[in-house]
């Protein structure tokens, strides 16, 4: 099947600063990414939903000056989680897919923790 | 709107048991029914999906069939083994706002014991 990455796949940050993740699609072109929070013992929560070359539709509540999304490319999406807090500590999650109606794939995660 | 509604856990089964998750939903239009496993530490994998009523998916001796009637998708394997431990994921896919969103049910954890 189709692989998406993450990098990286651990970053260990101090409170104030931010974070860049990436998010790869490695054999396709991913004509949409979406990114995706998870918090422990709880479900996947869909944070936002970029289109290559448009801005990044976001879910209610989730803040789009804190959480960055940059869709550059067809095989690259990056979020960028700005001046980030203690709260903001949680396992980040990407998934591509080519066109509509086409398998989601999802990429291995990100777990940050902001100290 | 759109919810899936998972048996909560954690599952803890003898190896070779016999599994079964439930899973229903609840959507505005016709979905797409997937699986998805999540081993520690790692990112979700589909494991099996159905787009259509009736539909039986299966990968890895796991099967689930889409019930339109019951609006169900319950995963089952006739014999579990300790690699099967990982969480499960029940979601569904609907076009909403001309992409596919997927909404994800909260997830039971499988155990399965020597």
């Amino acid at each position: 099947g189709a692989v998406v990455s993450q990098h990286p796949s651990w970053v260990i940050c101090k409170s104030g600063t931010s974070v860049k993740i990436e998010c790869r699609s490695l054999d396709f072109q991913a004509t949409t990414m979406f990114w995706y929070r998870q918090f422990p013992k709880q479900s996947l929560m869909l944070m936002a939903t970029s289109n290559e070359g448009s801005k990044a539709t976001y879910e209610q509540g989730v803040e789009k000056d804190k959480f960055l999304i940059n869709h550059a490319s067809l095989t690259l999406s990056t979020l960028t989680v700005t001046s980030a807090h203690p709260e903001d500590s949680s396992f980040y999650i990407c998934s591509a897919r080519g066109q509509p109606g086409e398998t989601q794939y999802f990429g291995p995660g990100t777990r940050l923790l902001v100290l | 709107g759109d919810s899936v509604t998972q048996m909560e856990g954690p599952v803890t089964l003898s190896e070779e048991a016999f599994l079964t998750i439930n899973c229903t939903y609840t959507a505005t239009g016709y979905p797409s029914l997937f699986w998805y496993v999540q081993y520690p530490g790692e990112g979700l994998q589909l494991l099996l999906k159905a787009t259509k009523a009736d539909d039986k998916g299966s990968n890895k001796g796991f099967e689930a069939t889409y019930r339109k009637e019951t609006t169900s998708f319950h995963l089952e394997k006739g014999s579990v083994q300790v690699s099967d431990s990982a969480v499960y994921f029940c979601a569904l896919s609907l076009l909403s706002g001309g992409y596919q969103k997927v909404t994800f049910g909260t997830g039971t954890k499988l155990q399965v014991i020597p």
